[in-house]
């Protein structure tokens, strides 16, 4: 199972809004509404954001948004805040118990 | 409050074999399928292996399929990963997470991975 396609790093200054794809097939993305996006801080454990594609865990900020369209999930970040200097792995489900990450996005506030 | 500890990390030769442990308290460990996700040095996330609620499906990952072995003792509410013929590319940070399900029509869908670990970290040297 190969890893998600995502840009290397993403980069906005305060208060703009950005986007991070994660490009998928038809056997995980295209084929399972069920796409997670995690937020990691450097020496930290990962973050749970958003899951089936659009939907926000409890707690999580509403500046947090996800859309799917075929085999292409996005994560965006509205609002940017220095607090959101991270990296953002996106994940799928991709059949019989398994799944697959992708390779991370670094998102970096100007 | 949900907390997953994992425990057993270090240095292991090459071929050599480790075992990984997670205790869960906070929630009822035996109603959610759980997972391993490890992370090598400088890189990204890679999901290693998971087990359902009463441990009678497990799944893993091509690179450690037929080495590593996942189990769960729920009257210790502890997840374990065995880890056999251990190579240097193995040598990374290995969390312990629990999986979401929700509820669909007919059946429950894995979502994601709501609560993890700190990280337990296994080296391979020689």
């Amino acid at each position: 199972q190969s890893a998600l396609t995502q840009p290397a790093s993403v980069s906005g200054s305060p208060g703009q809004s950005i986007t991070i794809s994660c490009t998928g097939t038809s056997s995980d993305i295209g084929h399972y509404n069920l796409v997670s996006w995690y937020q990691q801080h450097p020496g930290k454990a990962p973050k749970f954001m958003i899951y089936e594609a659009t939907k926000r865990p409890s707690g999580v900020s509403n500046r947090f948004s996800g859309s799917k369209s075929g085999n292409t999930a996005s994560l965006t970040i509205s609002g940017l805040q220095a607090e959101d200097e991270a990296t953002y792995y996106c994940c799928s489900y991709a059949g019989d118990s398994k799944y697959v990450f992708g390779s991370g996005t670094r998102v970096t506030v100007l | 409050e949900v907390q997953l500890v994992e425990s057993g990390g270090g240095v292991v030769r090459p071929g050599g074999p480790l075992r990984l442990s997670c205790a869960a308290s906070g929630f009822t460990f035996d109603d959610y399928g759980m997972t391993w996700v490890r992370q090598a040095p400088g890189k990204g996330l890679e999901w290693v292996s998971s087990i359902n609620w009463d441990g009678s499906s497990t799944a893993y990952a091509d690179s450690v399929k037929g080495r590593f072995t996942i189990s769960r003792d729920d009257a210790k509410r502890s997840l374990y990963l065995q880890m056999d013929s251990l190579r240097a590319e193995d040598t990374a940070l290995y969390y312990c997470a629990r999986i979401m399900f929700v509820e669909g029509s007919t059946t429950f869908y894995p979502v994601g991975f709501d609560y993890w670990g700190q990280g337990m970290l296994v080296t391979v040297s020689s």
